[in-house]
């Protein structure tokens, strides 16, 4: 059983489009992120959730907006994508401060 | 302004012996610091931990040390096998000082490769 989940795996768009990044915890954690590895390699943290409540918002552009129904679940809407988004986007969960627990990732290109 | 460092962006080594991953930081307010392996493709993984109270961790053959008054930690994998050969990131954040809960500050990390 996949313990963290995102869907799509790939994602290839043209520069103005919106897309969304699906993500999925079955580990009963209370905290949700979003990371950007972009071309350089950096883990860069864009968004947390702590029981559906955003709680880390990084410095990124207002195009960019998370969503967390529920406490298994917090979803990626980008707007307007640009070719500067290309990049691998990961989702975790953790519990409290505990260690954090990555998705496969998913790779998106923006043409 | 990276607070984690990794200044060698790969390693080689011969299977069986040992392999060293350094991890330098800066900011001395951290004090809960994690070593994530990742394989292509695939999501980082955790490895170990180790807290600010202690200089030493071990994990079968995984051990990481931590030198705080040099802000420097490593991970020692003996004996190295291929199945090891991985991008390994070294994470740091500051739990017990205010830090906004699961904030990790992520190492550019270092792509070791464990040949036979």
């Amino acid at each position: 059983d996949t313990a963290v989940s995102q869907t799509p795996k790939y994602l290839v768009t043209q520069m103005g489009n919106d897309k969304s990044i699906k993500c999925e915890q079955n580990l009963g954690h209370d905290t949700m992120y979003w990371y950007k590895q972009d071309s350089k390699k950096f883990l860069k943290i864009m968004f947390s959730y702590n029981n559906k409540e955003l709680i880390i918002n990084e410095t990124v552009p207002n195009r960019f907006s998370p969503k967390s129904p529920d406490k298994a679940h917090l979803n990626l809407h980008i707007n307007s994508l640009e070719l500067g988004d290309s990049a691998v986007y990961f989702c975790a969960s953790s519990q409290g401060y505990n260690e954090q627990f990555f998705g496969p990732g998913t790779r998106l290109t923006v043409l | 302004d990276q607070q984690v460092k990794q200044n060698s962006p790969s390693l080689s080594v011969q299977e069986g012996r040992i392999s060293i991953l350094n991890c330098d930081y800066t900011n001395s307010m951290f004090d809960y610091f994690l070593w994530y392996k990742k394989y292509p493709a695939e999501g980082p993984t955790f490895l170990i931990s180790i807290s600010s109270i202690k200089d030493k961790n071990e994990d079968g053959r995984f051990t990481v040390f931590l030198n705080k008054s040099a802000k420097h930690l490593s991970l020692h994998i003996v004996p190295s096998q291929p199945g090891d050969s991985a991008v390994y990131f070294c994470a740091a954040s500051a739990i017990n000082r205010g830090s906004t809960l699961g904030r990790l500050y992520f190492g550019r990390g270092t792509q070791l490769t464990v040949w036979p």
